[in-house]
C-alpha cells in the first residue's frame, strides 16, 4: 500500500522561502500527490494537484507564491516570499486502488 | 460560488449511531465524486470514504468499514455519512470534499468547514 512521510516541522523567516517534502514509499515514485494547507483553526484548502513530472494543477485563487516540483520519490511545496499567514499545516495526500491516503502534515513557522 | 455546508454533528454515547449531511451549491453536484475526511483531536488529516458522482461506487477506509455508510442525493444536492457502532476513536472533526471530477475522485478539491462528533458517555 502506498504511504506518504512528511517532516513534523518546518520554519523560515518572513519573506524567505521554503521547501516542503512529501516521500512516496517504496515502488510508488510515479505516484501523483495533492497538496493541502490547514491555517491554524480552519478546514483545509486545496492547493495543487503535483505530478511525478513536476507538472500542477493550482486550486483557484491559490497565489503564484506556492509551486511544486518532484524528483523521484519525492514530492515538493515552494513557497516564496513567505507571509504570516503562511504559517499552517500542510498535507499531501495520495490515492490507490479504494484507497486515499494523507501525510503526517508539516507545521510552517514563519519566524 | 461553490460551497459545502455541514450539518449533523453533536455528542453522541459509544455504540449510538449518527448521520452527518453536506449540502452542496455552486457546482453541478451530480457530475463529481465526493469525500469526507476526519480529523482527530490535535491529529492530522484521515480520509474516511468516497462515493462517485453516481453513488455507483464507494470506498471506506479500513478503520471504518462495516460501521459508515457514504451515500448521495443527486436530486438534493446532498451528501451523507451515516455512522453506525461510533466509538471513541470516531472523536473528530469530519469534513466533506469534493472530488475535481466525477470518475476517478482520486483527491479533493474543495473542502467543508467540518463539524464536530464527539463520541462519549
Amino acid at each position: 500500500q502506498v504511504a506518504l512521510t512528511q517532516s513534523p516541522s518546518a520554519s523560515a523567516s518572513l519573506g524567505a522561502s521554503v521547501k516542503l517534502t512529501c516521500t512516496l514509499s517504496s515502488g510508488h515514485s510515479i505516484y501523483a500527490i495533492a497538496w493541502h494547507q490547514q491555517q491554524p483553526d480552519k478546514g483545509p484548502r486545496f492547493l495543487m494537484r503535483l505530478n511525478s513530472d513536476g507538472s500542477h494543477i493550482k486550486g483557484g485563487g491559490i497565489p503564484d507564491r506556492f509551486s511544486g516540483s518532484s524528483s523521484g520519490a519525492e514530492r515538493y511545496l515552494t513557497i516564496s516570499n513567505l507571509q504570516s499567514e503562511d504559517e499552517a499545516d500542510y498535507y499531501c495526500q495520495t490515492w490507490g486502488t479504494g484507497i486515499r491516503v494523507f501525510g503526517g502534515g508539516t507545521k510552517l513557522t514563519v519566524l | 460560488q461553490v460551497q459545502l455546508v455541514q450539518s449533523g454533528g453533536g455528542v453522541v454515547q459509544p455504540g449510538r449511531s449518527l448521520r452527518l449531511s453536506c449540502a452542496a451549491s455552486g457546482f453541478s453536484f451530480s457530475g463529481y465524486g465526493m469525500h469526507w475526511v476526519r480529523q482527530a483531536p490535535g491529529k492530522g488529516l484521515e480520509w474516511v470514504a468516497v462515493i462517485s458522482y453516481d453513488g455507483g461506487n464507494k470506498y471506506y477506509a479500513d478503520s471504518v468499514k462495516g460501521r459508515f455508510t457514504i451515500s448521495r442525493d443527486n436530486s438534493k444536492n446532498t451528501l451523507y455519512l451515516q455512522m453506525n457502532s461510533l466509538r471513541g476513536e470516531d472523536t473528530a472533526v469530519y469534513y466533506c470534499a469534493k472530488a475535481p471530477d466525477g470518475a476517478f475522485y482520486f483527491y479533493m478539491d474543495v473542502w467543508g468547514k467540518g463539524t464536530t462528533v464527539t463520541v462519549s458517555s
